[in-house]
């Protein structure tokens, strides 16, 4: 079955440290994505993947980074870690039709 | 820009009861609008999307259209279960050359027992 995996599902960061949360799809898809949930403010998105090597800025990139070094493959880097970043962040993947198969989330505290 | 406005935060029925909640989107193209759901715990998934204005959607016992000229798009189910418990984001499709939807900031829907 085609999925969009997280990992890992929930990680305790340091203010200041590097956190990696990485995403990986079996669904062909072209299109990957990175957004965050935060209470209140529903779902905002931080970068996207329409193809391997290349990641474009979403509403909110300001403090990430991301890499697509695959296809299947998407991580999003957070450099220095703050309070601010503390949230649940959702992977998810498109064929480009706007339907969008998202993973399970990965709750991050930055503390 | 694109984009979408939920104005019920939050919507608490029993059950059997009627669901209906709304949006509004703006956007200048001929759109595809979602709705998505989203249980605790897991990510957002895909429940309808309507496609033509004025058609209908269908999905688990929800029904979904849109209104092009008010700009409106609602969902409804008939008979609420507790199961039924979860936020729903209203969701404005992309133009096929960035597929970057715009979301909703979503409505909670409570359902007691």
């Amino acid at each position: 079955e085609a999925a969009v995996t997280q990992s890992p599902r929930s990680k305790v960061a340091v203010t200041g440290g590097k956190v990696t949360l990485s995403c990986h799809q079996t669904n062909n898809h072209d299109y990957m994505y990175w957004y965050r949930q935060d209470t209140g403010h529903g779902l905002r998105l931080i970068h996207y993947s329409y193809v391997a090597d290349s990641t474009e800025k979403g509403d909110i990139p300001d403090g990430y980074k991301a890499s697509r070094p695959s296809q299947e493959n998407f991580s999003l880097i957070l450099e220095l870690a703050s309070l601010s970043q503390t949230a649940v962040y959702f992977c998810a993947s498109s064929s480009g039709n706007s339907d969008y198969t998202f993973g399970s989330g990965t709750r991050l505290l930055v503390i | 820009g694109d984009s979408v406005t939920q104005m019920q935060g939050q919507v608490t029925l029993s059950e059997d009861d009627f669901l209906f909640i709304n949006c509004t989107y703006s956007t200048t193209w001929y759109p595809t609008l979602f709705w998505y759901v989203q249980y605790p715990g897991e990510g957002p998934q895909l429940l309808l999307k309507v496609t033509t204005a004025n058609n209908k959607g269908i999905s688990r016992g929800f029904e979904a259209t849109y209104d092009k000229g008010t700009t409106s798009f609602h969902l409804q189910k008939a008979s609420v279960q507790e199961s039924d418990s979860a936020v729903y984001y209203c969701v404005l499709g992309a133009p096929s050359n960035t597929n970057k939807v715009v979301f909703g900031t979503g409505t909670r829907l409570q359902v007691l027992p």
